[in-house]
């Protein structure tokens, strides 16, 4: 089943915080969290890892509650390149790579 | 910088019509996607590829297949495409380790008229 993200659509200020919730409703072994910006390829953020390994950018910071199967995205002081929608991608079969993507998080970052 | 190429940006094509859609990767990676994206429902999963010659299904296989003959060249066919398959198409390939990034390519906008 499709993971659920939250909010839908959220508008910061540059310098703002934000996060991004992504919930499941099954198991998950990880969780994949990427970006595309309008007219481009998703591009990758952060992996975490059941278990507690993470593996990405180190300016973005995200958290892994397996027993609540949720992850959150966090964006501290928003600048205008995080604008873009965000997607978190949840695999619960065990490191199988299929992965299922939620609904996705329009972000805007205003001047 | 590892490089996912898609056969075409944007396409055009009638109901009935069989369509090819190609995909390369230059990083020697091992596994590879197709994706459609719809607003609102993000990205699902088509087929993937774990090497050579191998596929399994992902969410929606229905109305698609694959083909993978070379390591770097994963296609999907649309074997009679239908208006509803109208959608954006996006390519993507990772390492042998799943726990790795999926490197998408700039996708392809298939229209079905």
């Amino acid at each position: 089943q499709q993971p659920v993200q939250s909010p839908q659509a959220v508008i910061l200020r540059e310098g703002e915080d934000a996060v991004i919730n992504c919930s499941s409703s099954k198991a998950l072994y990880s969780v994949h969290w990427y970006r595309q910006k309008h007219g481009e390829a998703p591009v990758f953020l952060m992996i975490l890892l059941k278990g507690g390994e993470q593996k990405g950018h180190e300016k973005i910071s995200a958290s892994f509650n397996e027993k609540k199967q949720q992850s959150s995205l966090y964006l501290t002081a928003s600048q205008l390149s995080y604008s873009g929608t965000y997607f978190c991608g949840t695999d619960g079969s065990g490191n199988t790579g299929k992965l299922i993507f939620g609904q996705g998080t329009t972000l805007q970052v205003k001047p | 910088d590892v490089k996912v190429t898609q056969s075409s940006r944007y396409l055009v094509k009638r109901t009935g019509e069989k369509v090819f859609l190609e995909c390369v990767q230059d990083m020697d990676h091992e596994n590879m996607f197709w994706y459609r994206q719809d607003p609102g429902l993000g990205l699902r999963l088509i087929y993937f590829s774990y090497d050579v010659k191998m596929k399994e299904k992902g969410d929606i296989p229905e109305g698609y297949s694959v083909s993978r003959e070379k390591k770097e060249r994963f296609s999907l066919i649309l074997e009679s495409a239908s208006t509803n398959q109208t959608s954006m198409y996006l390519c993507a390939s990772a390492d042998s380790d799943f726990s790795y990034e999926q490197y998408f390519g700039p996708g392809t906008r298939l229209t079905v008229t």
